[in-house]
């Protein structure tokens, strides 16, 4: 079965510190992907980023970064010299190859103030 | 610019009154989905189509049903809604793929309370 955890809940920040969302996947699967959403209070769930399991190269994204680590399970996600806009849910994600469903972590709310 | 429209995006129903939630797309996408995700939880998916073809999660209360009339269209028809279905639903598409390898899209969602 597979299972996605963020054992962070909450996380405050002020702006411009930097800041890593953890989190750990579990799957028997060979063949799988990896999502990371971000959900701003105004409810939308907004795509960031998605890898495969083949890829475990890391990816930078203007202040966002992302370490995929198959050896521990992990798929962090780093926000650099944050900001108040980055305030929201962060949802790390999995999907199997032989599953037809998209399983959520429980979120880790990012609070980020002045 | 929008993709995915939920409509409305808030709506109040009374207890046991059906109500119906709207989610259209403009990305040509084969596969709508339709979560449920209360305060504070992450997304459930309650069911998905692939193009016609209707999924059900074995854990969706027969109390939630669907339609999707053509491909930009899916409704979330809740049939006698109690105090338990008040959620955010949150409508999303991918293109058509494996399912599970495609990246879902999500609507901004639908807010509905139950008085």
């Amino acid at each position: 079965a597979q299972k996605v955890t963020q054992a962070q809940t909450e996380i405050s920040v002020v702006e411009k510190e930097d800041v890593t969302l953890d989190c750990v996947y579990e799957t028997r699967d060979t063949t799988y992907y990896l999502f990371w959403y971000k959900q701003p209070p105004s409810g939308e769930l907004v795509f960031l980023i998605r890898r495969n399991s083949f890829d475990e190269q890391n990816e930078i994204s203007g202040r966002y970064s992302w370490n995929f680590q198959k050896s521990t399970s992990s798929f962090n996600f780093t926000i650099t010299a944050s900001q108040v806009v980055d305030s929201a849910v962060y949802f790390c994600a999995l999907s199997e190859s032989t599953a037809s469903k998209l399983t959520f972590g429980t979120g880790t709310r990012l609070q980020v103030t002045l | 610019d929008a993709m995915v429209i939920q409509n409305p995006r808030y709506q109040v129903t009374q207890f046991g009154k059906p109500v119906t939630l709207s989610c259209s797309q403009t990305l040509n996408h084969n596969v709508m989905y339709w979560y449920q995700q209360k305060s504070s939880q992450a997304p459930k998916l309650l069911f998905h189509y692939y193009d016609k073809d209707f999924n059900n999660e074995a854990d969706t209360p027969d109390n939630f049903q669907s339609r999707r009339p053509n491909t930009s269209f899916c409704f979330l028809d809740i049939r006698s809604p109690g105090l338990g279905d008040a959620a955010m639903y949150l409508c999303a598409t991918s293109r058509g793929g494996p399912i599970s390898t495609d990246t879902q899209y999500f609507g901004p969602g639908t807010r509905l309370t139950v008085l």
